[in-house]
């Protein structure tokens, strides 16, 4: 079974700064796909950034970033200049690939992030 | 892009009542949806597997006599929590694949808040 573990249950930042957010996980998978979500307080889902994991090059989405090691099984979330709209509960999700239907997400159990002025 | 539409946002209703919740995908077929149920200041647990045209799967400890779900087209996926009692009181959010693929990432419902008196 798949795990992803999330070690910082909250953290705070001030704005403009840069913070990285961490997770780890486990599997026996070879092909799979990271995520992270972003869930402000309307519970909103917000999808923020994918790595597939046969991708060597780490991903970017303007001020967000991952710094993705595969042997470690590690996947950080980095946030550059980051904004008071940053401010939201942060979740990293593992999905294993399928060649038919859909697979679910499994999700950390979040870090709270804070941005504050 | 693909939207995922969850109906009613938020519920109140009495104990021994049972309550639907519906998911509907707006612009694209979706064979397959996840319900997940949310804790305050908690992660997503994965609920169940809503898959069309055949029965649901659900994950280890979830009562499948309690949480109903139907998958009845292609675009719509309900969960009937019957007999509900206070501690189903939570927030349950669904979600489906995007239309790219199997492995898109998955779209997310605003969620539904389930009160029970």
């Amino acid at each position: 079974a798949q795990t992803v573990t999330q070690s910082q249950p909250e953290m705070s930042v001030q704005e403009a700064e840069t913070v990285t957010l961490s997770c780890t996980y486990d599997t026996s998978e070879n092909n799979y796909y990271l995520f992270w979500y972003k869930q402000p307080p309307s519970r909103q889902m917000i999808l923020v950034i994918r790595q597939e994991a046969y991708k060597q090059q780490n991903a970017t989405e303007n001020r967000f970033s991952v710094n993705f090691q595969k042997a470690a099984k590690s996947f950080s979330l980095k946030i550059s200049d980051s904004q008071l709209g940053d401010t939201a509960m942060y979740f990293c999700a593992f999905m294993k690939h399928r060649n038919q239907a859909g697979t679910a997400l499994i999700f950390g159990k979040g870090t709270t992030l804070s941005v504050s002025s | 892009g693909a939207v995922v539409s969850q109906h009613p946002s938020w519920v109140i209703c009495k104990s021994g009542t049972s309550v639907k919740i519906e998911c509907r995908s707006l612009d694209f077929q979706a064979t397959t949806m996840f319900w997940y149920r949310q804790f305050p200041k908690q992660s997503l647990m994965l609920m169940a597997t809503s898959n069309e045209g055949s029965k649901a799967t659900y994950e280890q400890g979830v009562e499948k006599d309690k949480f109903l779900i139907n998958h009845a087209s292609l675009t719509l996926s309900t969960l009937t929590v019957t007999s509900a009692h206070p501690e189903d009181s939570s927030f349950y959010i669904c979600s489906a694949p995007g239309a790219v693929g199997y492995n898109s990432p998955l779209h997310f419902g605003n969620g539904t808040r389930l009160t029970v008196t």
